[in-house]
């Protein structure tokens, strides 16, 4: 149950794209479509923006797309804008009725 | 509107047993697996165990395995987690989560709805 590798930080101008990576193992992300992806505003509580690799909630913005390619799965925000500032976690189903959660990136808007 | 209510977080002494409830509303609490995540001060999501439907499927993460008893009450809409021999290191923000339910309602499919948590201090 080791947690998935997300890079610390990341960051993108206004209007820019910034992609954070997910990197698990073949146990979690690369045997399984549920990977998902959670904003978590400063101060508040994480919510959903991604679920089975690559579908959005209603309600939340086109600019936030995800993907997977063999153990790694990638989180894209297009057009960054100032409310996107967050950090941004990853999860997958880890098989056996476990769940494992990414390590976090901090998102800075410049 | 779907809500889901977290109580029983507080100040415990190492060693001692704390039990945390979650209330659920506004969806139909017994189709729909559940399960606790925790986030320490200033650290990330970490998963610490879910439930399936009809009580299937109880899971732990290794850091509370022994230690940590998921349990829910479908007839009263209410999650439990009971957690013995607390130590520092199981100080967080406690949050119950229902999970997404797409076409195949996943035990583990993505988690939906967030509660706003309950803070447990261990010290």
């Amino acid at each position: 149950q080791s947690a998935l590798t997300q890079p610390p930080s990341a960051s993108g101008s206004l209007g820019q794209s910034v992609t954070i990576s997910c990197s698990g193992t073949s146990s979690d992300v690369g045997s399984y479509n549920y990977v998902s992806w959670y904003q978590q505003e400063s101060g508040k509580d994480p919510k959903l923006i991604i679920y089975e690799v690559n579908k959005r909630p209603s309600g939340v913005p086109e600019r936030f797309s995800g993907s997977k390619s063999g153990n790694t799965a990638s989180l894209t925000v297009s057009g960054l804008q100032a409310e996107d500032e967050a950090d941004y976690y990853c999860g997958s189903y880890g098989g056996r009725f476990n769940f494992v959660f990414g390590t976090g990136t901090k998102v800075s808007v410049l | 509107q779907v809500h889901l209510v977290e109580s029983g977080g507080g100040v415990v002494q190492p060693g001692r047993s704390l039990g945390l409830s979650c209330s659920a509303s506004g969806f139909s609490f017994n189709d729909y697996a559940m399960h606790w995540v925790r986030q320490a001060p200033g650290k990330g999501l970490e998963w610490v165990a879910g439930l399936g439907v009809n009580r299937d499927h109880q899971t732990y993460a290794d850091s509370v395995k022994g230690r940590f008893a998921i349990s829910r009450d479908d007839s009263r809409g209410i999650l439990y987690l009971q957690m013995n021999s607390l130590t520092a290191d199981d100080t967080a923000l406690y949050y119950c989560v229902r999970v997404h339910c797409g076409g195949d309602c996943h035990w583990a499919d993505a988690f939906e709805i967030w509660g706003r948590g309950t803070m447990v201090t261990v010290s």
